[in-house]
């Protein structure tokens, strides 16, 4: 079966950290590129990050950068996303998508996703 | 960063009815589209990229259209399924989404 689950959320308080994984099965997944979206509750669609297949190009939200760390085991069929520093604005429902080949395209295939709830 | 304007924020409407979303970016970006439905509680599904292309399985009755800097979303024949929330996305640089449009029963 083509998916993608991801795993590693849960309550966490302000100022720590947590690591989202992702598993894709049913595709070749070093073949495309992967992202991140997340969705706050009861709000829009937020693009977080995204790398290449081949890990050599990445990029991030303006929200997120020099806090998360996108990165991809392709051996593992796995894609990651380390957060640091978290505060309230990154509670959220996170989605892992598959995308295109390059870092750009868009996104064909969802994760179910995984809540992530900063709080004190 | 390329920012996306949908309108309306919210839309009523009927079975049968014809719908159209309207989707703005803040500069151009060619036909570097999708369109995405979103049930509640439910992953985003693509309906449609490069702005008029239809995603595999997708029904006929939507329709993009647009280039540059505005695109248009159309259901013709507004079924029950599709009563939903729908986000443009731009992949021209990484991506971004607009904020949604809510269709909802009238």
């Amino acid at each position: 079966e083509v998916q993608l689950v991801e795993s590693g959320g849960g309550w966490v308080q302000p100022g720590r950290s947590l690591r989202l994984s992702c598993v894709g099965s049913g595709f070749t997944f070093d073949d495309y590129a992967m992202h991140w979206v997340r969705q706050a509750p009861g709000k829009g669609l937020e693009w977080v990050s995204g790398i290449s297949w081949n890990s050599n190009r990445i990029g991030y939200a303006d929200s997120v950068k020099g806090r998360f760390t996108i990165s991809r085991d392709n051996a593992k069929n796995s894609l990651y996303l380390q957060m640091n520093s978290l505060g309230g604005e990154d509670t959220a429902f996170y989605y892992c998508a598959k995308g295109d080949l390059l870092v750009t395209g868009p996104f064909d295939m969802w994760g179910q996703g995984t809540m992530v709830t900063v709080s004190s | 960063d390329i920012q996306m304007t949908q309108s309306p924020s919210t839309l009523s409407a009927s079975v049968g009815d014809r719908v159209t979303i309207t989707c703005r970016a803040s500069q151009s970006i060619s036909s570097w589209l999708a369109w995405y439905q979103q049930r509640p509680g439910k992953a985003p599904k693509l309906l449609i990229f490069k702005a008029s292309s239809l995603q595999s399985g997708v029904p006929s009755r939507f329709t993009g259209s647009g280039s540059g800097t505005e695109f248009t979303l159309t259901i013709t024949s507004l079924q029950p399924d599709d009563f939903a929330t729908y986000y443009c996305q731009q992949y021209t640089h990484y991506a971004s989404f607009g904020q949604g449009t809510k269709v909802e029963i009238k």
